[in-house]
């Protein structure tokens, strides 16, 4: 069975400064996708940032990277120079190759960025 | 290219009725979900198809949830009788493939069901 933990229900930044956000996975498949998504007040769900079990190097798309550590099993994201409009709900997702590409979401962490 | 789309976007409905919400896919995404999304909680997947056929409904409530997805394309998730509990929004998602890990999955922006 896959799991998602986000253990952080809440986190607060100061605008301009960088924030990490905690995910660890657990799964027995070897190939496996991990996502962040971004789901402000309105609801909808935007992707984010991707990372492949096989990628060697840490997924950066603009501000945000993805902090991969494999043999802890944890893939973190980090958000530089905060802007208040990255206030929002953010979920960290996995999925596997196997069980018909099977999709699990983490609880999500609140993040406020303060002015 | 255009998203994902879900209607309505919102319902309020007494318990004991029924609603159904449609759901039209990225085009040429063979895969489309389901999920439910309880307030303050993550995406719960409750079916997954691929192309028309269901691939995944472990966490369908098969006593009261159906979904449908005729012809591979179009999908309609129908709840009759609605419980307090099922309030919630409604997420569907499409991607490209199954199983293929990489693959991106697409959000619609959710249809909000309130039972009363």
């Amino acid at each position: 069975a896959q799991k998602i933990t986000q253990t952080q229900p809440g986190m607060f930044v100061q605008e301009k400064e960088a924030v990490t956000l905690d995910c660890t996975y657990d799964t027995s498949d070897p190939s496996y996708g991990l996502f962040w998504y971004k789901q402000p007040s309105s609801g909808e769900m935007i992707f984010l940032i991707y990372q492949g079990s096989y990628d060697q190097q840490n997924a950066t798309e603009g501000r945000y990277s993805l902090n991969f550590q494999k043999a802890r099993k944890s893939a973190n994201l980090v958000i530089s120079a905060s802007q208040l409009g990255d206030s929002a709900m953010y979920f960290c997702a996995m999925r596997v190759n196997t069980n018909a590409g099977k999709s699990t979401f983490g609880d999500g962490t609140t993040l406020t960025v303060k002015p | 290219e255009a998203g994902v789309a879900q209607s309505p976007r919102y319902k309020i409905i007494e318990k004991r009725q029924s609603v159904a919400f449609w759901c039209n896919p990225i085009s040429g995404h063979a895969t489309l979900y389901w999920y439910q999304q309880i307030l303050g909680q993550g995406p719960k997947l409750l079916i997954q198809f691929q192309n028309n056929g269901v691939v995944d409904d472990s966490q369908l409530p098969k006593d009261r949830f159906s979904a449908e997805r005729l012809k591979g394309v179009d999908s309609t998730l129908k709840i009759q009788p609605a419980k307090l509990e099922d309030s919630a929004v409604y997420l569907c998602a499409s991607s490209p493939t199954q199983g293929a890990s990489g693959n991106t999955i697409y959000f619609g922006e959710g249809s909000w069901l309130t039972v009363v």
